[in-house]
């Protein structure tokens, strides 16, 4: 069964740092992994698609490595602004769905 | 409108009541999805559809019954629900029921079971 950990489960750091967000896989044979962005009481809003071929997804100041060998992924945020301030969640395939992991509650204050 | 509505946005129903939500497409998808997201707690699919047949039930409870009569339209009715089922439902499509396509999310419906 595919289990997915994300690490810390919040965050909270000044406008204009760089920060690292981490997600873990237990099991390590995918060949994707999604990156998604939640604000309070919304829906979900893709924000990478990271194939294993890949290994990395930029997009803006969003950088997103994958590395299936250790079970790991990294979503890297450059210059962080109050308006990143949201939960992020990683899905990692299994079968033909995606298991989702319990997500990073992040806050930029200004 | 583009991308996956939903509605109605919020819900507070009875015990007793009978109600449903309704989840549409616009991106010519031909899967879509129901997900339960209570407090504190991942992500929890319910249901999937591809081309219109259902594919999954992740051993939800019968008070729960999904309609997918065409690949735009899901509706997810409810019955006599507990309290426990407070929760934020999201609908997602994708192309097709493969996590080798993107899932697209809906704003979701905060529902209250009172």
């Amino acid at each position: 069964k595919q289990e997915v950990t994300q690490i810390p489960a919040a965050l909270s750091v000044p406008e204009g740092e760089n920060l690292v967000l981490n997600c873990s896989f237990t099991d390590s044979a995918i060949y994707n992994l999604q990156w998604f962005r939640q604000d309070p009481g919304k829906g979900l809003t893709s924000l990478l698609l990271i194939q294993s071929s890949q290994r990395e997804q930029t997009s803006g100041r969003l950088n997103a490595s994958l590395d299936k060998s250790s079970g790991r992924s990294t979503l890297y945020i450059a210059a962080s602004q109050p308006g990143d301030s949201a939960t992020y969640l990683c899905a990692v395939p299994y079968g033909q769905n995606f298991v989702f992991g319990p997500g990073t509650r992040l806050s930029v204050l200004p | 409108e583009t991308g996956v509505t939903q509605t109605p946005r919020h819900l507070v129903m009875g015990m007793t009541n009978k109600k449903s939500l309704k989840c549409e497409q616009h991106l010519g998808h031909n899967a879509m999805y129901w997900y339960k997201q209570s407090a504190k707690k991942p992500l929890e699919l319910m249901f999937v559809y591809n081309f219109k047949e259902q594919t999954e039930n992740n051993s939800v409870p019968s008070r729960f019954s999904p309609e997918c009569p065409n690949s735009s339209h899901l509706f997810l009715h409810l019955h006599t629900l507990q309290p426990e089922d407070s929760a934020l439902y999201l609908c997602a499509s994708s192309q097709e029921q493969s996590p080798s396509y993107e899932q697209y999310f809906g704003p979701g419906t905060r529902l209250t079971v009172t």
